[in-house]
């Protein structure tokens, strides 16, 4: 499977517990963005990494949300106590390393947190 | 707050019919566009890029770009059911750091 790959597809998690998401980008991309879908709103940029360097985090919430992309390995987007408002669709994408490029995104993984 | 806007319709077209859809932005930097399209539940998957002022055509899809009116339209020729989706229109940041989504269009075809 050469696509982006995400997991878990789905994930439950009960309130002030950690959600840990993964990512895995597509074979030759070394360029990685997470995006949330929240229900009844659009797509909304989270963050952007490469390998071991966040470059943009401008979409991120100051408080509980962390990435990383380490030298091997999945990327990684962790949630700390989570809230009900933190539910949603948490897609990754990945590119091949330029700025303006096309992004291809996972399948997606829908955080539940009851 | 730099915003692409797209009117969220249900766009309705008879199979066989052209579907326009349409998105404005508001950044002037922005460089690259993009036309994702989403069925429930799916994951965005990429239909077209755009780069330059003109038409892009890609089979039975044309993207036109008009950079001075900051307006980006995507054409589907042939209209299929397998067609109906959310249409979700992008534009790069200037930074080319980011993707800026619309509110998607949803698009129906009726057999």
């Amino acid at each position: 499977n050469a696509g982006v790959m995400q997991n878990p597809r789905h994930l439950v998690r009960r309130r002030g517990q950690e959600a840990r998401l993964r990512c895995s980008p597509m074979k030759g991309h070394s360029h990685v963005y997470w995006y949330r879908q929240l229900p009844e709103e659009g797509l909304k940029f989270m963050v952007y990494l490469q390998k071991e360097n966040i470059i943009d985090e401008s979409g991120m919430p100051k408080e509980r949300f962390s990435a990383e992309f380490p030298k091997e390995g999945p990327s990684i987007l962790r949630i700390q106590q989570v809230v009900r408002g933190d539910s949603a669709a948490y897609f990754c994408a990945s590119s091949p390393p330029r700025t303006n490029s096309e992004q291809y995104f996972g399948p997606g993984t829908r955080l539940t947190v009851t | 707050q730099k915003e692409v806007e797209q009117n969220s319709g249900p766009l309705s077209v008879p199979e066989g019919a052209i579907a326009s859809l349409n998105c404005t932005y508001s950044d002037r930097g922005s460089q690259s566009f993009f036309w994702y399209r989403q069925y429930s539940g799916k994951s965005p998957e990429l239909i077209m890029s755009i780069y330059s002022n003109g038409d892009k055509e890609d089979g039975r899809f044309t993207a036109q770009l008009n950079k001075a009116s900051q307006y980006v339209s995507l054409l589907i020729r042939d209209s299929q059911p397998s067609d109906s989706a959310t249409y979700l229109c992008a534009g790069g940041n200037q930074a080319g750091t980011a993707l800026i989504f619309g509110k998607g269009t949803t698009l129906s075809v009726s057999s």
